[in-house]
């Protein structure tokens, strides 16, 4: 079993519709939980991040952590077609005092129809 | 505030050869952790320098090795190039080895 899973998709939605993206985890160390998205041939730009369970909302943004189910969401409100990317899921732990060691999901690729 | 800078771009190499990549941390970082992404998959952590030291390293072998400057900028080196080296190499930026990080660009490395 793979540390992060996260759906591949394709995932498709027409502009201004509700989007959910996922990631369920095995390991109960981690405590840092970040959202990055990737657009073609470009680095991960930081999206969220949180420290601990509960609800984090930026603009159209809004992250979900639940520690007790292992299990994260990024909820994307009037989703726009400049959403139009790979949204990755990442995790880490404090080992050694070091939180660097980010652990990646697979990627779901959107594509957000006007 | 400058941010996350890498070089070059892409670069091809043949099966073999040695490759350098470099980075350039965001003003006020003093920590890089390099990381490869193959098509279709999510980044995979190589290493992290913290203070001129190695300070973590996923599951890469020897080959992949790497310099932190005083600058804070690094470098990744890979020797014995193989095909399945071929992907692109992220370099991200902290603050004091924070899971908190910024990436650049990226470097494409295609190895025939």
């Amino acid at each position: 079993q793979k540390e992060v899973e996260q759906d591949p998709g394709p995932l498709s939605v027409p502009e201004g519709a509700i989007v959910s993206l996922n990631c369920t985890y095995s390991n109960s160390a981690f405590q840092y939980f970040m959202w990055y998205r990737q657009y073609s041939r470009k680095g991960p730009e930081l999206l969220m991040y949180t420290y601990s369970s509960g609800n984090k909302e930026d603009g159209r943004f809004t992250a979900q952590v639940d520690k007790s189910s292992k299990y994260i969401s990024l909820f994307i409100r009037d989703s726009q077609p400049s959403d139009s990317a790979t949204y990755l899921c990442a995790m880490s732990h404090n080992y050694g005092g070091s939180q660097g060691n980010l652990i990646f999901g697979k990627g779901t690729k959107l594509s957000v129809k006007p | 505030e400058t941010g996350v800078t890498q070089s070059p771009t892409h670069l091809i190499k043949t099966r073999g050869q040695q490759v350098t990549l470099r980075c350039s941390s965001q003003s006020g970082h003093n920590t890089v952790s390099w990381y490869q992404q193959a098509l279709g998959q999510g980044p995979q952590f190589i290493f992290q320098y913290y203070r001129e030291e190695e300070n973590g390293r996923g599951n890469f072998p020897p080959r992949f090795s790497g310099l932190q400057f005083p600058n804070y900028s690094s470098e990744l080196n890979v020797n014995a190039l193989e095909l399945d080296d071929s992907a692109l190499y992220l370099c991200a930026s902290s603050f004091d080895r924070s899971y908190e990080q910024y990436f650049g660009p990226g470097t494409r490395l295609t190895v025939t």
